[in-house]
């Protein structure tokens, strides 16, 4: 079983919708982080959290610790936002972050 | 402020050549890292480092060396490129408990 696991896997969505993916992990973690990678592009940081909310702009991510489970919420998704949304947790001694496999979000206009 | 970066963007290099990806950042972060990416799978750990003169293995690091003589460079060597190390390259830091920071990614074919 892998230390951290998505859902979905892929999410195809119309324009406009609310969008929720879900992260678990099973390890003690110091903290999570959210990134977005486009299809050719580079990797973007879009939050790191150790507790409770965070919001920018249209993006919400929260986690709940307790539960070992994050989620991150696009609200009045756009085709912009289409893209591959990981999660990882740092972890461990060394610093390392461990990575969840990533969900494809497609937006369609 | 540049923060990370990668070079080159894209390589082609034939079996068994070597070559260096080059990976600088000026945020005087301990934490540099460098992954692949492979079609399908996620981000894999090939080494990493917590400090300058530091560096350790991470979850495929065979045919690859690094070294961190400063704080701002951390080079990623292919000793004898193979076809297997096609593969998108990506190059990160961080503070050992902060954000992490990308470098664009450099796309290898190796032919």
């Amino acid at each position: 079983k892998n230390e951290v696991e998505q859902s979905p896997q892929n999410l195809t969505a119309q324009e406009g919708e609310f969008i929720t993916i879900n992260c678990s992990y099973s390890v003690g973690i110091s903290a999570l982080h959210w990134l977005q990678q486009h299809p050719g592009g580079g990797i973007v940081s879009l939050f790191m959290l150790s507790s409770g909310k965070k919001k920018h702009g249209r993006l919400i991510a929260t986690i709940n610790i307790q539960e070992k489970h994050s989620s991150l919420h696009i609200t009045a998704s756009h085709p912009r936002d289409s893209a591959v949304y990981i999660c990882a947790v740092r972890s461990g001694s060394n610093y390392q972050l461990i990575w969840g496999a990533g969900t494809k979000l497609i937006i369609k206009p | 402020n540049a923060g990370v970066t990668q070079t080159p963007k894209f390589q082609v290099l034939k079996t068994g050549q070597s070559m260096t990806l080059q990976c600088a950042q000026d945020m005087n972060h301990e934490y540099m890292s460098w992954y692949r990416q492979d079609p399908g799978m996620g981000l894999r750990l090939i080494h990493y480092s917590v400090g300058a003169g530091i560096t350790d293995q991470g979850e495929v690091p065979n045919g690859y060396n690094v070294s961190r003589s400063t704080t701002e460079d951390f080079p990623l060597r292919l000793l004898s490129a193979a076809p297997s190390q096609t593969s998108v390259y990506f190059c990160a830091s961080s503070f050992k408990q902060g954000e992490a920071f990308f470098g664009q990614g450099t796309r290898l074919t190796v032919v």
